[in-house]
């Protein structure tokens, strides 16, 4: 079975403070994982997948097998971060997709 | 990025009746889409798999006669709540992708199902 856990529902910090929203998840196979974002009033997105190993908007994440973790970071918050954060893993029988349980991420100015 | 367009956005129904929602893709074909739920302070639990053309793959505790699913065309996916009761009151979302395990999946914007 496969899942996904974000040990912290919320998460406030300051202005130019250093982010990292942490997933950690079970999987016996090669998962897929990504992160994505849902700004207020907007639809859920994609911000970034471990494949890709890009930086979207700041953030970065490392699959790091050995911990089954895939914590997002940021150097420096910015207040348009503010959103709910989920992690998501997809197993190799196509992407279909296990979501953790979200982090509000507040940025305060 | 594709856009994924679910109908309604929110719906009040009494409860014994049933509800149709809609997960339309607009500019691309979806061989695949998905039906999530989301109970309140929860996360997005996948209900069900629909590929075109054929029945739809349900996840476990997921009552398939109760919740049906046609995906007809590569545009379009309905969720029909059959007989809807207060406990199937939640937020229902759907996501489409193209052919392939790896390309990207788009969500719908939600729909806020309230049975009363």
């Amino acid at each position: 079975a496969q899942r996904v856990t974000q040990p912290e529902k919320l998460l406030s910090v300051f202005k130019g403070a250093p982010v990292e929203l942490k997933c950690n998840y079970s999987y016996s196979g090669s998962p897929e994982l990504f992160w994505y974002v849902q700004y207020s009033r907007q639809r859920l997105q994609l911000l970034l997948r471990h494949i890709s190993r890009e930086s979207i908007k700041g953030f970065t994440a490392d699959l790091n097998k050995g911990e089954t973790s895939f914590h997002l970071k940021k150097p420096f918050a910015q207040e348009e971060d503010s959103a709910m954060y989920y992690c998501a893993l997809s197993g190799s029988a196509g992407n279909m997709l296990t979501f953790g349980g979200g982090t509000r991420l507040m940025v305060k100015p | 990025g594709a856009v994924v367009s679910q109908h309604p956005s929110w719906v009040i129904c009494k409860s014994g009746t049933s509800v149709k929602i809609e997960c339309r893709s607009l500019d691309f074909q979806a061989t695949t889409m998905f039906w999530y739920r989301q109970f309140p302070k929860q996360s997005l639990m996948l209900m069900a798999t629909s590929n075109e053309g054929s029945k739809a793959t349900y996840e476990q505790g997921v009552e398939k006669d109760k919740f049906l699913i046609n995906h007809a065309s590569l545009t379009l996916s309905t969720l029909t709540v059959t007989s809807a009761h207060p406990e199937d009151s939640s937020f229902y979302i759907c996501s489409a992708s193209q052919q392939g395990w790896d390309t990207e999946a788009f969500f719908g914007q939600g729909t806020r199902l309230t049975v009363v």
